[in-house]
């Protein structure tokens, strides 16, 4: 219940390209979606995120999309650069008790120039 | 604004032994996180606080993981003996308040051999 599942676990995509990483979860009270952006070496850095009021939200090249019902959230990356190539992750964390961030898998993004 | 400190950067230690890690978060942040990172896997939160009170301490195993977050502002995770299995990259994250964006600091990868 606490899951959030993530894939693929890996994606190349070539210069240009579109992105497309998806997550499901399970706990109908999460209310917080994020995703973050992890450079080896470096900890995760928040990227984008959305609540459940919303269908869609956009920030540049980066936009999530989210579907309530099926209880799924994706992220997708528009003119995908060599620069994006970087772990990604979903995560979720409800409004109630200690609101924790539970993470997704990961999926290892490259960029092929 | 600094960012989240943590050190050591790297430590190796030999089964058995002692290890401590030192977090300092950003400055105002009530909300303090120490998350696992195994390789190849997304962050699992270890503790949370707020302030200097323990929020979730559930998946934190006792036996041997301990924290302390004096004066609600720097941190401290031991482990006390590592096994082989604590090997992973031990994130300190924090938030100005529960529910809100969580910035990450580097972290510090622990080696148990």
């Amino acid at each position: 219940q606490q899951q959030v599942k993530q894939s693929p676990q890996s994606l190349i995509v070539q210069k240009g390209g579109i992105s497309i990483i998806n997550c499901a979860y399970e706990n109908t009270a999460f209310d917080y979606f994020p995703w973050y952006q992890q450079f080896p070496g470096k900890g995760p850095a928040l990227l984008i995120a959305i609540r459940p009021d919303v269908s869609e939200k956009k920030e540049g090249r980066f936009t999530i999309s989210f579907n309530k019902s099926a209880k799924q959230f994706s992220l997708h990356i528009m003119d995908s650069q060599p620069g994006d190539s970087a772990t990604y992750f979903c995560a979720a964390s409800m409004k109630q008790g200690a609101q924790k961030l539970v993470f997704g898998q990961g999926t290892r993004l490259t960029i092929n120039p | 604004e600094a960012g989240v400190a943590q050190s050591p950067r790297y430590k190796i230690i030999e089964k058995r032994q002692s290890v401590a890690f030192w977090c300092n978060p950003i400055s105002g942040h009530a909300t303090l996180y120490w998350y696992q990172q195994i390789l190849g896997q997304g962050p699992k939160l270890l503790i949370q606080f707020q302030n200097n009170g323990v929020v979730d301490d559930s998946q934190l195993p006792k036996d041997r993981f301990s924290a302390e977050r004096l004066k609600g502002v720097d941190s401290t995770l031991k482990i006390q003996p590592a096994k082989l299995e604590d090997s992973a990259v031990y994130l300190c994250a924090s938030s100005q308040a529960l529910n809100t964006e969580a910035f990450f600091g580097q972290g510090t990868r622990l080696t148990v051999v």
